[in-house]
């Protein structure tokens, strides 16, 4: 079975400051990873993905993640903070297997507030 | 290319009523997945359809019921409501059984 830990479910920055939201992993198999972001009301946006090749992966809107096996982790960054970046990030895993399809698995969540 | 879209945004219903929520996938899309979002439980895995077949599905009761037509619009039933069910339902479409899922606006569905 797989599961993904999200570290913290609050995080506050302030605006043009480091964002680092932590995903931890656990999967039998070599996994896909996946950040996606919620503003209110809407659905989930896909930020980034990992599947195979290069650990470090860029995603829309300057964030990036690197997958590090080794950590079972997949931290999502950004170098510096915008006010619009305020939401709700959710890291996932999924398989990558026939039998398994496209599910995914999510983490509870990390709400994102950025200070002016 | 248009989205995945969900209707209706929006439901109300009660307790022990039936109700149908509809999805349509990105144009060229073959899967279809679904999920419940709610504040205690997060999002959760309903069920999956590839080419009309349920490929996998997740820890529900059978209450909650799926399927796929041939155009790959996708629609979920949930009968005998419980106030338990109120929630933000997802639906999201891939191109293929493993690829990257994109998706809907959802269905906010609040039952009294």
């Amino acid at each position: 079975a797989q599961s993904v830990t999200q570290l913290g479910s609050h995080v506050s920055v302030s605006e043009g400051a480091l964002v680092l939201l932590r995903c931890n992993y656990s999967s039998s198999v070599p996994p896909y990873l996946f950040w996606y972001v919620q503003y209110p009301n809407q659905g989930l946006q896909l930020l980034l993905k990992y599947t195979t090749g290069a650990t470090l992966v860029k995603g829309i809107n300057g964030f990036e993640a690197e997958f590090k096996k080794s950590e079972t982790s997949f931290h999502l960054t950004k170098p510096s903070a915008h006010m619009s970046d305020a939401a709700e990030y959710f890291c996932a895993v999924s398989e990558g297997r026939e039998t398994s399809g496209s599910r995914l698995t999510f983490g509870e969540g990390t709400q994102l507030t950025v200070n002016p | 290319k248009a989205g995945v879209t969900q209707t209706p945004r929006y439901l109300i219903k009660t307790r022990g009523q039936q109700v149908t929520l509809s999805c349509s996938p990105i144009s060229g899309h073959r899967s279809v997945s679904w999920y419940q979002q709610t504040p205690g439980q997060g999002l959760q895995f309903l069920f999956e359809y590839f080419s009309e077949t349920q490929r996998n599905k997740g820890n529900f009761p059978g209450r909650f019921s799926g399927r796929q037509f041939s155009n790959s619009r996708s629609e979920m039933n949930v009968s005998t409501l419980e106030l338990g069910d109120s929630a933000l339902y997802l639906c999201a479409s891939s191109l293929e059984a493993l690829g990257t899922q994109y998706f809907g606006p959802g269905t906010r569905l609040t039952v009294l």
